[in-house]
């Protein structure tokens, strides 16, 4: 199993381009979210989604969309990028059990310089 | 999700158990106590969770004390590569973001 995978791994985009990050995982989980980190910063979520074609926002959604067609991918959009969104970003799957707690798992991240 | 309070910093020599201290005083009956990592400029990694009882993986102990206010996570024998921020969380089940801190970063010296 490759477990949670990014693309691309590194980018630099001008002031008002647009980009899709994708992230995928093999491992046939339901749940997955996108974090960004920022320097002397925990992880701040972005967006999730518990399930194909189902996507809910997080703390700092602005800027950014979300799709989730597939169960297996989760895409992240920026439409008009801006310096702020300069970024790492992380993106994270998770399973549960009815009952249970789940376990995310992350994946290498992206980094995005944004100029 | 309940807050967490970790020192910022810790070192411990090669070799040694590493302890790394987590409060956590307004903790609910139902939420859980994770830890993940996170080496440099890598995705975090899960390392362990508990709810009550102490817990033990391949990686590492978790120790929750009786009223469930603080842990520690127990990496018995430090190794460069266990140099890290380390990120203790708690949170419900069922899915959940997960809310990371500053976490702990410790550093591992030979």
């Amino acid at each position: 199993n490759a477990g949670v995978t990014q693309t691309p791994k590194f980018r630099v985009l001008k002031t008002g381009q647009s980009m899709t990050l994708l992230c995928a995982q093999d491992m046939n989980h339901e749940y997955m979210y996108w974090y960004r980190q920022d320097p002397g910063m925990g992880l701040r979520l972005i967006h999730y989604s518990v399930g194909e074609g189902t996507t809910a926002k997080g703390e700092v959604p602005d800027g950014y969309n979300v799709s989730r067609l597939k169960k297996q991918n989760f895409l992240l959009g920026l439409e008009s990028a801006a310096p702020s969104q300069t970024s790492v970003y992380f993106c994270a799957s998770s399973y549960s059990v009815t009952g249970m707690t789940d376990t995310q798992y992350f994946g290498p991240g992206t980094r995005l310089t944004v100029l | 999700d309940a807050k967490t309070t970790q020192p910022p910093s810790m070192d411990c020599a090669e070799g040694r158990a590493a302890n790394l201290p987590c409060n956590h005083s307004t903790i609910s009956g139902n939420e859980y106590v994770y830890w993940y990592r996170q080496i440099h400029s890598q995705g975090p990694q899960y390392i362990i969770h508990g709810l009550k009882n102490n817990e033990t993986n391949e990686m590492a102990s978790l120790i929750i004390t009786e009223d469930r206010k603080s842990s520690t996570l127990i990496l018995p024998h430090a190794t460069l590569r266990d140099t890290a921020v380390y990120y203790c969380i708690v949170r419900l089940g069922g899915y959940q973001k997960v809310t990371f801190g500053t976490g702990t970063k410790l550093q591992v010296i030979p």
